[in-house]
């Protein structure tokens, strides 16, 4: 079964202190990840995936296949961090479309 | 850049009512997505769309349906509303050459009363 989870529903940690959100995966095939942010009053878009490997505003992420595991890290949370993130998985939909399949979010909060 | 336009941010509706979400795009992209978000459950697929006049259902397709009649639209329709069916709606699109991201739409958040 495909199957993305974040077992963290709201994560609050305080500014300049380090921060992960964690993402683990199910799928049987070779696995593409994504993770997607939702700041405040704004649309959902791509914060970064894994076959880039780069860093985008401080955030990082490793694909750990043998963890099944794709968290987000940063090493210092700035209070702008806040905002909503999802975890995604790249799979095949009916008529062999590409999509994506989101773990239900992590509330980020960073504190003053 | 990319712009995907859902042509209502906030909609109230009544229960048995037809509604009609609309979202456009307009980067010729295959691919066209309806999602429905609430907290606590994340995104969750509800139909799609690899091609005009295609569609497949996706998790949650029960009480939708969709129409593609041009390559840059994508509606969706909820045939009877009901209160359950009240939430924020997303729609998104993508080329369909291979694992490439999703753009979103703003949002429609509808309300079913």
């Amino acid at each position: 079964a495909q199957r993305v989870t974040q077992p963290e529903k709201l994560l609050s940690v305080f500014k300049g202190a380090p921060v992960e959100l964690k993402c683990n995966y199910s799928y049987s095939g070779s696995p593409e990840l994504f993770w997607y942010v939702q700041y405040s009053r704004q649309r959902l878009q791509l914060l970064l995936r894994h076959i880039s490997r780069e860093s985008i505003k401080g955030f990082t992420a490793d694909l750990n296949k043998g963890e099944t595991s794709f968290h987000l890290k940063k090493p210092f949370a700035q209070e702008e961090d806040s905002a909503m993130y999802y975890c995604a998985l790249s799979v095949i939909l009916g008529g062999g479309a590409d999509g994506l399949t989101f773990g239900k979010g992590t509330h980020l909060i960073i504190q003053p | 850049d990319v712009k995907v336009t859902q042509s209502s941010r906030y909609l109230v509706k009544r229960t048995g009512e037809k509604v009609f979400l609309e979202c456009v795009q307009d980067m010729d992209h295959e691919n066209m997505f309806w999602y429905r978000q609430d907290p606590g459950l994340g995104l969750r697929l509800i139909y799609f769309s690899y091609d005009v006049k295609m569609k497949e259902k996706g998790d949650i397709p029960e009480g939708y349906s969709v129409s593609r009649e041009k390559k840059e639209r994508f509606s969706l329709i909820l045939e009877s509303a009901s209160t359950n069916q009240t939430s924020m709606y997303l729609c998104a699109s993508s080329f369909a050459r291979g694992r490439e991201k999703l753009f979103f739409g703003s949002g429609t958040q509808l309300s079913v009363l």
